[in-house]
């Protein structure tokens, strides 16, 4: 069985920075892309960024780039988001998910909220 | 490329056959997906290239279209589809969801 599990989020200050984390399990994860999905309070999904299986490609939604580097430790199962320059419409649910494009299989969330 | 979903909200009954569009701003061929979310958990995939129900997804769900505008297509509700749809297109980065459509039963 897939699982996802995501940690590290909490609250922060403007500008301030945090790394989130997702353990995989339950499949050959050095093989799969990745991809981080978020949605703020209420709101809707948004595609925050994806990585391919070695790390070696990244692609980052407009509004992060520069921002936010997605990496991953294929010895230890494990995805990373570290954000800097944190703002306000940063805070969100973080979403870790399988695959590059085509999200079958979610973690369980975890929040950041960015506020003074 | 923007994904606009139509109507927001759709309140149906048990047993009735409920369509939700979905419109791309530009042509994305056949590379779109619809996702259910409940509140408070994440969202499940039902259907890829905007047709091809993922496995294990009730057969009342389908999916149509191609381009610019699909279709979700969900007959003889239930009242475990209560949830939020999104659209997805996936034919180029930065990949973009619709806003919802929210279902009521």
């Amino acid at each position: 069985e897939v699982q996802l599990v995501e940690s590290g989020g909490h609250l922060v200050q403007p500008g301030g920075s945090l790394r989130l984390s997702c353990v995989a399990s339950g499949f050959t994860f050095r093989i799969q892309w990745m991809s981080w999905v978020r949605q703020a309070p209420g709101k809707g999904l948004e595609w925050v960024a994806n990585i391919n299986d070695d790390g070696s490609e990244k692609h980052y939604m407009d509004s992060v780039e520069g921002r936010f580097t997605i990496s991953r430790d294929n010895a230890k199962n494990s995805l990373f988001l570290e954000m800097s320059s944190l703002k306000a419409e940063d805070t969100a649910v973080y979403y870790c998910a399988q695959r590059e494009s085509l999200f079958d299989h979610w973690g369980q969330g975890t929040l950041v909220t960015v506020s003074s | 490329i923007q994904m606009t979903q139509s109507p927001s909200t759709v309140s149906a009954s048990v047993g009735d056959r409920v369509t939700i569009t979905c419109r791309a701003s530009q042509s994305i061929s056949n590379w779109l997906a619809w996702y259910q979310q409940k509140p408070g958990k994440a969202p499940k995939l039902l259907i890829y290239t905007a047709s091809t129900l993922e496995s294990g997804v009730p057969s009342r769900f389908s999916g149509s279209g191609s381009g610019t505008d699909f279709t979700l297509t969900i007959s003889s509700l239930q009242p475990d589809d209560s949830s939020t749809f999104y659209c997805q297109q996936y034919d180029s980065y930065p990949y973009t969801f619709g806003q919802g459509t929210k279902l009521e039963i």
